[in-house]
């Protein structure tokens, strides 16, 4: 069954760093989301990308934020200047007929 | 603004006994609802889906979910528990043509042997 792919698993970065967070989407998908999910908190809408362009954003996706599709194959989430409370579960999604998340990627900012 | 509320952020049942999670939503349009799991250390992982068919909708490892508009209502259910149950459980909902999924705030399902 085809599976979104995120890399690194986990990632600890020092605030003010810049961080970039990686996806993979399933091949014959378009739609593409960040998710969030603070810990104890629920999942949070970031932003979704489609057609090399982003087509809805949250309050939470702020100047810090940026996406890029950067070779037709990953999707990339990248932090500028890290926070602490950038502290999160990072997921990534694509859509076909449904959605399909990734594992996540857990940011810790020190 | 949709929205989604699950009461009980914790639900402990018996191995065999009913599983219950409730959720409620808000939408001024017709929505599209999801329930997902997430097991430790693992992504979000579709339990089942309402897309304005059949009000009760059958998903996966047993479980089930009815659709009441009357109610703004989508709880999950199944009926005998099993340890491998156990695990953080996800309401959301969508409108049909938003992209964005607007989740609950989860509930923990711990089984108790």
């Amino acid at each position: 069954e085809p599976e979104v792919t995120q890399t690194p698993s986990h990632q600890v970065t020092q605030m003010g760093q810049e961080v970039i967070l990686r996806c993979v989407p399933i091949s014959n998908h378009l739609y593409f989301y960040w998710y969030r999910q603070i810990l104890g908190q629920k999942v949070e809408f970031l932003v979704s990308f489609y057609n090399n362009e982003i087509s809805e954003k949250s309050e939470i996706f702020d100047d810090q934020f940026s996406v890029e599709r950067p070779d037709g194959s990953n999707f990339t989430l990248k932090i500028r200047s890290t926070k602490l409370e950038d502290s999160a579960m990072y997921f990534c999604a694509s859509r076909g007929l449904g959605y399909t998340f990734g594992s996540g990627t857990r940011l810790t900012v020190v | 603004a949709q929205s989604v509320t699950q009461l009980g952020s914790h639900v402990s049942v018996s191995e065999g006994a009913l599983v219950l999670l409730r959720c409620n939503y808000s939408s001024s349009v017709p929505p599209y609802l999801f329930w997902y799991v997430q097991y430790p250390n693992q992504g979000l992982q579709l339990l089942l889906k309402y897309t304005s068919a059949a009000t009760l909708v059958k998903g996966i490892n047993g479980f089930e979910a009815e659709f009441k508009k009357s109610e703004t209502s989508f709880h999950l259910t199944k009926p005998s528990a099993h340890m491998s149950d156990a695990a953080e459980y996800f309401c959301a909902v969508s409108d049909q043509g938003a992209q964005k999924l607007v989740f609950g705030q989860g509930t923990r399902l711990t089984i108790n042997p």
